[in-house]
């Protein structure tokens, strides 16, 4: 079945600076890949998500990019917020189903 | 309007104890789903509905078992809780299964088994 890896496990950056964080997926028939942040006792939400067709997608200080061939896909927030702070899972499409990633939590210091 | 609701969001109960946790979408939505997120923040698969019909069944205890009286509602009831089931259980709907299909979860429901 499908596998999905996430690294950095945590990620603390300072107020005003770029953090990345990237996923691999194992089954290449995978066409789609969302991300959700879930702040600290809430629900997981969508921030962006990108189809197999493109390679990057951008919404205002979120860009997701997707290297099909290698089978890996990014998130890039660049100016971050100490709203920012939050767990972030990154998920690919398997069959039917979803399968997420392990998560980052980011902590961004102000 | 809450678009996928679940209750109760807290959850306190006995070893062997037996409780359902319920969950409802307005969103008109045809598939749903129960997430388990552990303590680590795992989120894993347990079920998926579509049209009230069973499409994913992860392997988990047969202690759990989904029901989904109308595509709106997929209800989760747990047999003889174990202390290892307390973790924190999201239902979520999509407009289909499958890529593409934007997933939306419910608030959860904290669950502790002592």
């Amino acid at each position: 079945g499908e596998n999905v890896e996430q690294h950095p496990s945590t990620l603390s950056v300072q107020e005003g600076d770029s953090a990345v964080i990237k996923c691999t997926y194992s089954d290449s028939a995978s066409n789609y890949f969302p991300w959700y942040k879930q702040e600290l006792g809430k629900r997981p939400q969508l921030i962006i998500d990108i189809r197999s067709n493109v390679g990057e997608k951008k919404d205002q200080r979120i860009a997701v990019t997707l290297n099909k061939t290698a089978k890996h896909f990014s998130l890039h927030i660049t100016e971050t917020q100490p709203e920012d702070s939050a767990v972030y899972f990154c998920a690919a499409t398997y069959g039917q189903n979803f399968v997420f990633g392990p998560g980052t939590r980011l902590s961004v210091l102000p | 309007d809450t678009a996928v609701s679940q209750t109760p969001k807290y959850l306190v109960t006995q070893m062997g104890n037996d409780k359902s946790i319920k969950c409802e979408q307005n969103l008109g939505h045809d598939t749903m789903y129960w997430y388990k997120q552990d303590s680590k923040k795992f989120l894993k698969i347990m079920f998926s509905y579509n049209n009230k019909e069973l499409i994913i069944n992860e392997t988990v205890p047969n202690r759990f078992s989904p029901k989904s009286p109308d595509k709106a509602h997929l209800n989760l009831h747990i047999n003889s809780l174990e202390l290892g089931d307390s973790a924190v259980y999201f239902c979520a709907s999509s407009q289909m299964s499958g890529a593409g299909n934007t997933i939306y979860f419910g608030e959860g429901s904290w669950l502790t088994v002592v």
